[in-house]
């Protein structure tokens, strides 16, 4: 089955500064990656995502690279702002028995903003 | 409201006890999903359902039981609670097949299993 890697699985960066989270998946049929933020003590939220006839997509400071060849995919956050502080999550589609999809997600990143 | 919740929201029990979370969503989405996080887990699928009636395993199954008589309403059962299901557990819902639209996540209902 589908396998997703996300790394690393905590990061710290200075206010103002970027901040690059990647991941890894294993199945080639995958064709849809979302990326989901979690702040603390609520469901997680999509924040950005991206097919795989799309190699980047960007939306204000969140942009997501996808690299199909090498099976990885970004997500970089650029003038990183303290409301940026949650944890993330990456995602990788995987078929089901219905004909639909479902998410397989990776470990999480805790990223922290440091005024 | 509008969109999706779930009870309780922190629930202690006991080994051995059968525990429910509930999740209900408004917005008729077809698929809901069953999560439950732990640290350096991630999210792991426990259970799917493409609509009503129509349920499916996902990754971690085992130990948990679920209904969909509902569209709105997808509730998971721990028949006989253990330790290790101690997590906090996340429902989710989603519109129709198209593999881009988004789950959109309910707040959790964290469980301690004593």
């Amino acid at each position: 089955g589908e396998n997703v890697e996300q790394h690393p699985s905590t990061l710290s960066v200075q206010e103002g500064d970027s901040a690059v989270i990647k991941c890894t998946y294993s199945d080639s049929a995958s064709n849809y990656f979302p990326w989901y933020k979690q702040e603390l003590g609520k469901g997680p939220q999509l924040i950005i995502d991206i097919r795989s006839n799309v190699g980047e997509k960007k939306d204000q400071r969140i942009a997501v690279t996808l690299n199909k060849t090498a099976k990885h995919f970004s997500l970089h956050i650029t003038e990183t702002q303290p409301e940026d502080s949650a944890v993330y999550f990456c995602a990788a589609s995987m078929k089901i028995i219905q004909g639909a999809q479902k998410l397989v997600f990776g470990q999480g990143t805790r990223l922290t903003i440091n005024p | 409201d509008a969109g999706i919740t779930q009870s309780p929201r922190y629930k202690i029990t006991e080994t051995g006890r059968q525990v429910t979370l509930m999740c209900h969503q408004t917005w008729s989405h077809s698929y809901m999903f069953w999560y439950r996080q732990d640290l350096g887990h991630g999210l792991r699928l426990i259970y799917y359902s493409a609509a009503a009636d129509i349920t499916d395993k996902g990754e971690v199954p085992d130990g948990y039981v679920v209904s969909r008589s509902k569209t709105e309403n997808f509730p998971l059962t721990l028949e006989s609670a253990t330790r290790s299901q101690t997590s906090v557990y996340f429902c989710a819902s989603k519109p129709g097949l198209a593999d881009y639209n988004e789950q959109f996540f309910g707040p959790g209902t964290r469980l301690t299993v004593l």
